[in-house]
């Protein structure tokens, strides 16, 4: 399988604590996608950063590479129960329309 | 807002019953994609298609078949339903545009069950 992996598979938080979580892909990536999914509905997008980016952010998401280890992290500050859902990632490689997505990290966030 | 509109939210079929799955983008995107989600596994790519009447095999493509007539339509068929093709199947579309480095815009799946 070419799947990724997400790390830990579940995690349970307070309200206001951090909630980390890591990837393990397996190509050479163009870029990693992380994306956000509720109970019940799609994949919603949340962040992108390519290949020859180490760190980005967006709002309360905070996003690492390093490709030389092939992983990614997820850290969202300040958690509140409405993030409450499944995180994955995605890894795509150059020259394709292709995503391989991993298996998910289920994050619960407790008031 | 991007709007993936999938037909059915739930559905129950037969074994050996010919399955429609139909998804409906309204952004104009060329890329659209159908995955199945099962516990587990994450989400697995089933078919995908960058243009009208073009479609190219995913990871998992036996069993099923696509169609793509009309832009903003990508359909996904099971020939002949089998038990295990039980799953939740999410469509997504997005730009071809900078090729993968476009986010995808998802539905909100059809949960299907093959009785």
């Amino acid at each position: 399988s070419q799947q990724g992996e997400e790390d830990p598979q579940a995690l349970s938080i307070q309200e206001g604590e951090n909630a980390t979580m890591n990837c393990s892909y397996k190509t050479s990536i163009n870029n990693l996608q992380w994306y956000r999914q509720n109970s019940g509905r799609g994949l919603v997008h949340l962040i992108l950063i390519r290949s020859n980016e180490r760190e980005k952010h967006s709002g309360r998401l905070r996003v690492t590479l390093d490709t030389s280890k092939k992983s990614s992290s997820l850290l969202i500050t300040a958690s509140r129960a409405a993030d409450t859902a499944s995180y994955f990632c995605a890894e795509s490689g150059a020259g394709t329309y292709k995503y391989i997505f991993g298996t998910g990290t289920r994050l619960k966030v407790l008031a | 807002d991007v709007k993936v509109t999938q037909s059915s939210r739930y559905l129950v079929k037969r074994t050996g019953e010919k399955v429609f799955l139909e998804c409906v983008q309204d952004m104009d995107h060329e890329n659209m994609f159908w995955y199945r989600q099962d516990p587990g596994l994450g989400l697995r790519l089933i078919y995908f298609s960058y243009d009208v009447k073009m479609k190219e095999k995913g990871d998992i493509p036996e069993g099923y078949s696509v169609s793509r007539e009309k832009k903003e339509r990508f359909s996904l068929i099971l020939e002949s339903a089998s038990t295990n093709q039980t799953s939740m199947y999410l469509c997504a579309s997005s730009l071809l545009g900078g090729g993968s480095n476009q986010p995808q815009h998802f539905g909100d799946g059809t949960r299907l069950s093959i009785l």
